[in-house]
């Protein structure tokens, strides 16, 4: 089955402790991308990827990582989370740039 | 940065009804996209449409990309209990470099009443 699949599915966790959420999908997909979900604000785009050691911003990258080393893998990374980070996360990939296809089922993370 | 006005909020309906929602900018976007999201889930792509005046349909859905190249429009036809969720428009641009990010409405948040 074609999907994207995220871990964990909820984490809870204290300011300034380190998490990696990972997310990995299994369509061969080349670009992959990062979105935020918040009350109000709607989905806004972290970070995206072309392909394999390409990333570049999205609309709010401040406080997060990503890493693309391999196609099918693209992990986000709060090397010091803050509770404005709180949030639900999606995954997202597809093969045609910019059309996001496949997202994942979210990450709720609450930073305390 | 690009937004986009997404209407209504929320929509009460009776189970049956059909179903308008939409979706205006200031801004021309190349390519407009729909999306269901349902609770505990991902968003889940309806439709996408790649040209002014495009009409499209998915079953009972019903898309269309404005003239104007600023709006979209989504229709349900006869509503049934599992079309129940959050519906989201999405633009998208293209520059020189390729495609700009997706812009995402707030979403229609659809209840039908039993």
């Amino acid at each position: 089955e074609a999907q994207v699949t995220q871990n964990p599915r909820y984490l809870i966790t204290v300011t300034g402790k380190k998490l990696t959420v990972t997310c990995s999908q299994n369509m061969n997909h080349e670009y992959m991308s990062w979105y935020r979900q918040d009350p109000g604000l709607g989905l806004r785009q972290i970070y995206y990827s072309m392909n394999v050691e390409v990333t570049d911003k999205g609309d709010v990258p401040e406080g997060y990582k990503v890493s693309r080393k391999e196609k099918r893998n693209f992990p986000l990374i709060l090397e010091s989370p803050s509770p404005n980070q709180t949030s639900l996360y999606f995954c997202a990939s597809s093969q045609s740039q910019g059309i996001f296809t496949h997202f994942g089922p979210g990450t709720r993370l609450t930073v305390t | 940065g690009q937004q986009l006005n997404q209407s209504p909020q929320s929509m009460f309906i009776q189970e049956g009804e059909d179903v308008s929602m939409n979706c205006t900018s200031s801004s021309i976007f190349n390519t407009w996209l729909w999306y269901k999201q349902e609770p505990g889930e991902g968003p889940v792509l309806l439709i996408a449409l790649y040209k002014a005046g495009e009409l499209t349909s998915n079953g009972r859905l019903t898309a269309q990309f404005g003239i104007t190249r600023k709006d979209s429009f989504l229709n349900i036809s006869a509503s049934i209990p599992s079309d129940v969720g959050i519906y989201f428009c999405a633009g998208l641009t293209y520059s020189g470099g390729g495609a700009d990010g997706l812009t995402f409405g707030k979403g229609t948040h659809l209840i039908i009443q039993p």
